[in-house]
C-alpha cells in the first residue's frame, strides 16, 4: 500500500501565481481531508470530502482557495492568486469510516509551499 | 476559536523520564480523542486513541488519561527515548469524521 500520495513535495512560487496541489488518497477510502500546517496555527482543516462531495469548506480561508475531487482517486487544492501568507505545509489525509467505528486519518507527506 | 487547547508548546525531557502533554476541550459532544505523532518532514500518524467511556488506555510506553468531567485528556510517555523526539498533536472528533487538532507539542528527549 503506497499510502496517501501528494505532489509536488515542494513548491516555490511568486506572489500572484496560481498554485495547484495534488493528492491521491488510499484506495477504498471515502473521506478526503485537506489541512494546512503553520507554526502559529498548527494543523487547520481546510475542507473535507465524502464520496467526492465537499462536506465542509468552512476552513477555506478565502475565495482564493478552491478544492475539487473529480473522482475517488484524485483531489486538487488550488490557490489563485497566491500570497506570501499562504506559505505553509499542506497535508492531504484520507480515511474510511466503518459502521459504528472510529476512523483513523492517514496523512500524506505534505507539500511545502513557499510564496515569495 | 480553538476547539482543542494543547500544552506545553515544547517539552524537553531526559532519556528515561516521563513526558506529559495535556489537552482540554469544550464540546462535550466530542466522542473520539486521538493522538498523532509527527516526525520532521513527515505527515502526522496515529499513535493512540481513546473514547470517552474509558478513563485510561495504554499501549506500550504510551498512555492516554481521560477526565470526562474536567474535559481534559493527556498523553504520558514512560521511559522516554530519543526516538520519541517528534511533534505530538491531540485531537477531538465528532462522529469520527472531522478532527479538531491542538496546536502541537514539540518533544525533545535528550540522551
Amino acid at each position: 500500500d503506497a499510502g496517501v500520495i501528494q505532489s509536488p513535495r515542494h513548491e516555490v512560487t511568486e506572489m500572484g501565481q496560481e498554485v495547484t496541489l495534488r493528492c491521491k488518497p488510499i484506495s477504498g477510502h471515502d473521506y478526503l481531508f485537506w489541512y494546512r500546517q503553520t507554526m502559529m496555527r498548527g494543523l487547520e482543516l481546510l475542507i473535507y470530502f465524502n464520496n467526492n462531495v465537499p462536506i465542509d469548506d468552512s476552513g477555506m480561508p478565502e475565495d482564493r482557495f478552491s478544492a475539487k475531487m473529480p473522482n475517488a482517486s484524485f483531489s486538487t487544492l488550488k490557490i489563485q492568486p497566491s500570497e506570501p501568507r499562504d506559505s505553509a505545509v499542506y497535508f492531504c489525509a484520507s480515511s474510511s469510516v466503518g459502521q459504528g467505528s472510529y476512523n483513523e486519518q492517514f496523512f500524506g507527506p505534505g507539500t511545502r509551499l513557499t510564496v515569495l | 476559536q480553538q476547539q482543542v487547547k494543547q500544552s506545553p508548546q515544547s517539552l524537553i525531557v531526559q532519556k528515561g523520564g516521563i513526558s506529559i502533554i495535556n489537552c482540554a476541550y469544550e464540546n462535550t459532544a466530542f466522542d473520539y480523542f486521538p493522538w498523532y505523532q509527527q516526525f520532521p518532514g513527515k505527515g502526522p500518524a496515529l499513535l493512540i486513541a481513546i473514547r470517552p467511556d474509558v478513563s485510561e488506555k495504554k499501549e506500550g510506553r504510551f498512555t492516554i488519561s481521560f477526565n470526562k468531567s474536567a474535559k481534559q485528556f493527556s498523553l504520558h510517555i514512560m521511559d522516554s527515548q530519543p526516538g520519541d523526539s517528534a511533534t505530538y498533536f491531540c485531537a477531538a472528533s465528532l462522529r469520527g469524521n472531522q478532527f479538531y487538532f491542538g496546536t502541537g507539542t514539540s518533544l525533545t528527549v535528550i540522551p
